[in-house]
């Protein structure tokens, strides 16, 4: 079983819409989640990370965790062309899924 | 603050060939290191990481190896490089357990 998982995508979603990635993990000892965005190319950057029960949220974008349920979730209100990119899921391990595709069109 | 450096950022080096691949953090004492490795079009792979000097740990055996010789130091080494060496690989450092990692800009390396 992975540490991290992630549906690959691609995700497409119109301008405007609420983007939703999702991602389950296998220790239930986890303690830390983490989402980053890596655009094409590029090395992943920290967007979001969450530590309790419930929903953090920062801007547009919103953490949701679920212990109980050992999923994670990353919520992207109005979404952007810019946020089109790959979310990267990850415990405190650091072992990471293998990221969902986002297409966010025009 | 805090800041990553990783070179080269693209190399391309024959089949056969030793490797040698620097990174560095400014800014923070006794930080975890990590290198990962990222195919085309796949996730990341955690290859090694370490928490402190001389302390190195493997994820995935391989052809690769790793090295801490200083406190904010990791390199990341070949002897002998193979097609599949080929990817993404990326340096990264976290302030300890439980805390995200920061990412390095890359090196992209082709094995021909």
């Amino acid at each position: 079983q992975k540490e991290v998982e992630q549906n690959s995508g691609p995700l497409s979603v119109p301008e405007g819409a609420i983007a939703s990635l999702n991602c389950t993990y296998s220790d239930r000892g986890s303690q830390s989640f983490f989402w980053y965005r890596q655009y094409s190319g590029k090395s992943p950057e920290l967007i979001m990370f969450i530590y309790s029960n419930g929903d953090k949220e920062d801007g547009r974008f919103t953490a949701q965790l679920n212990k109980a349920s050992q999923y994670v979730s990353l919520l992207i209100r109005d979404s952007q062309p810019s946020d089109s990119a790959t979310y990267l899921c990850t415990t405190d391990k650091l072992i990471f899924g293998t990221g969902t595709r986002l297409q966010v069109f025009p | 603050s805090q800041t990553i450096h990783q070179w080269p950022a693209t190399l391309v080096q024959p089949v056969g060939s030793p490797l040698s691949l620097e990174c560095t953090v400014e800014g923070t004492s006794n930080p975890n290191l990590y290198w990962y490795r990222q195919a085309a079009g796949r996730g990341l792979q955690l290859l090694f990481y370490s928490v402190g000097i001389g302390q190195i740990s493997s994820e995935v055996p391989q052809n690769l190896s790793a090295s801490r010789p200083q406190d904010r130091q990791f390199i990341l080494s070949s002897k002998k490089l193979l097609l599949s060496d080929s990817g993404f690989y990326l340096c990264a450092w976290g302030a300890g357990s439980n805390t995200e990692a920061f990412f390095g800009q890359g090196t992209r390396l082709t094995v021909v």
